[in-house]
């Protein structure tokens, strides 16, 4: 079975320091691992994804995020945090085919807080 | 080009009525799957649709069920509602229902409360 935690429920930075979003994932072979963002009232909107071609995965907005296997973790950073950063996160896994079309499998997200 | 689409994008209904939720998803795209998101259970799969046929179900009542027209649109219904079936439900579409090399592409949600 595909599983991801998302080890904080909330995160608060201030503007312009760093952003650390933490997943680990559990699976029985290589998945691919992709994290989206969700503005208040909006749907879901895709950051980056890994697909085993690189290791490290460079999204939209300055996001990126290092696949570690060894570790199982699949963590999201961003160099400096914009007051527009703030939003709920969340790490998603897929396996393809079979029981994995169309099907994505959500942490409980993190809710990232940015302050003035 | 037009992204996912879903109608209407508020409802208010009754416990014991039932609901259909619309989507159409992006031009060219045949897979469309169904997700609820609530704050206690988080976002969950509900199923998927490729042309026409259901391919992949999660763990839901069979209140729940959906549709897939020849157009790749897709409706979703609930039947016997519950006050439990409050919910943001988010539809997703994509070229195949591979989500390795793309992920999906979601619209906007239709919040179902049930009062």
């Amino acid at each position: 079975a595909q599983s991801v935690t998302q080890l904080d429920s909330h995160v608060s930075v201030s503007e312009g320091t760093p952003v650390l979003l933490r997943c680990n994932y559990s699976s029985s072979y290589s998945p691919s691992l992709f994290w989206y963002v969700q503005h208040p009232n909006k749907g879901l909107q895709l950051l980056l994804k890994y697909t085993s071609a690189a290791t490290l995965v460079k999204g939209i907005n300055g996001f990126e995020a290092e696949f570690k296997k060894s570790e199982t973790s699949f963590h999201l950073t961003k160099p400096s945090a914009h007051m527009s950063d703030a939003a709920e996160y969340f790490c998603v896994v897929n396996h393809a085919g079979g029981t994995g079309y169309g099907k994505l499998t959500f942490g409980q997200g993190t809710i990232l807080t940015v302050h003035p | 080009k037009a992204g996912v689409t879903q109608t209407p994008r508020y409802l208010i209904k009754t416990r014991g009525q039932q609901v259909t939720l619309s989507c159409s998803p992006i031009s060219g795209h045949r897979s469309v799957s169904w997700y609820q998101q609530t704050p206690g259970q988080g976002l969950q799969f509900l199923f998927e649709y490729f042309s026409e046929t259901q391919r992949n179900k999660g763990n839901f009542p069979g209140r729940f069920s959906g549709r897939q027209f020849s157009n790749s649109r897709s409706e979703m219904n609930v039947s016997t509602l519950e006050l439990g079936d409050s919910a943001l439900y988010l539809c997703a579409s994509s070229l195949t229902g591979d989500l390795t090399a793309r992920g999906a592409f979601f619209g906007q949600g239709t919040r179902l409360t049930v009062v």
